[in-house]
């Protein structure tokens, strides 16, 4: 079926560099998006939304980027910090998520 | 209510065990759906209701789970002659219908050995 999948399983990032996490999916009539962080030993949390008539949203140190051309999604965190260490989720949301494997950020001091 | 609530965190059971969690979701959230999550990766649909009404169900969820939420308020899954292929963190959200409400647990991590 159509899914949602990130393109790396782990990224490394230094402590005030900006990180950015990609994920392409599949369903080109996908119109709702959402990107989750989840902690060890915690659910998702849910971080910022796109919709699909939009290419891009801010948030608090956070950007989501949207290009329906290539079906592509990226999450962009500003000056990572070490509370940023987590794994996160793109999912496409249609009343219920699918989720594609995650990518987990490890933030270096 | 500080958002939803699930019980145990973690069950260790043997194989051919039944075991029951439960999730107790934000009190006027209207939706609530389980999702099973393996190690490395995302959370996979099992099933939902509106109120007390299962609305869907994954074809992940065979016939030993069943789900059930009988007051439409908290919620149980149980899953009968427990496999190892069952091991997994079992993650509960609840929803007010606006995605903005979708809250999900800390998850019940169950191990059968």
């Amino acid at each position: 079926g159509e899914s949602v999948g990130l393109h790396l399983p782990t990224l490394s990032v230094q402590e005030g560099d900006n990180s950015i996490i990609n994920c392409a999916y599949s369903n080109s009539a996908s119109d709702y998006f959402i990107w989750y962080k989840q902690e060890s030993g915690k659910g998702p949390q849910f971080i910022i939304d796109i919709r699909s008539n939009m290419d891009k949203r801010q948030g608090q140190r956070v950007t989501v980027l949207l290009n329906k051309t290539v079906k592509h999604l990226s999450l962009q965190i500003a000056a990572t910090q070490p509370g940023d260490s987590a794994v996160y989720f793109c999912a496409e949301n249609d009343y219920k998520l699918s989720f594609g494997a995650g990518t987990t950020v490890t933030v270096r001091a | 209510d500080t958002g939803v609530s699930q019980d145990p965190r973690h069950k260790i059971t043997k194989r051919g065990q039944n075991v029951t969690f439960r999730c107790d979701p934000i009190s006027e959230h209207n939706r609530l759906y389980w999702y099973r999550q393996t190690l490395g990766q995302g959370p996979e649909f099992l099933t939902y209701f509106q109120n007390e009404a299962q609305l869907e169900k994954s074809r992940l969820l065979s016939d030993r789970f069943s789900a059930e939420r009988p007051k439409g308020s908290f919620s149980t899954l149980e899953i009968q002659r427990t496999e190892q292929g069952d091991s997994a963190m079992y993650l509960c959200a609840s929803s007010d219908g606006q995605i903005y409400g979708y809250t999900f647990g800390s998850g019940t991590r169950l191990t059968v050995v």
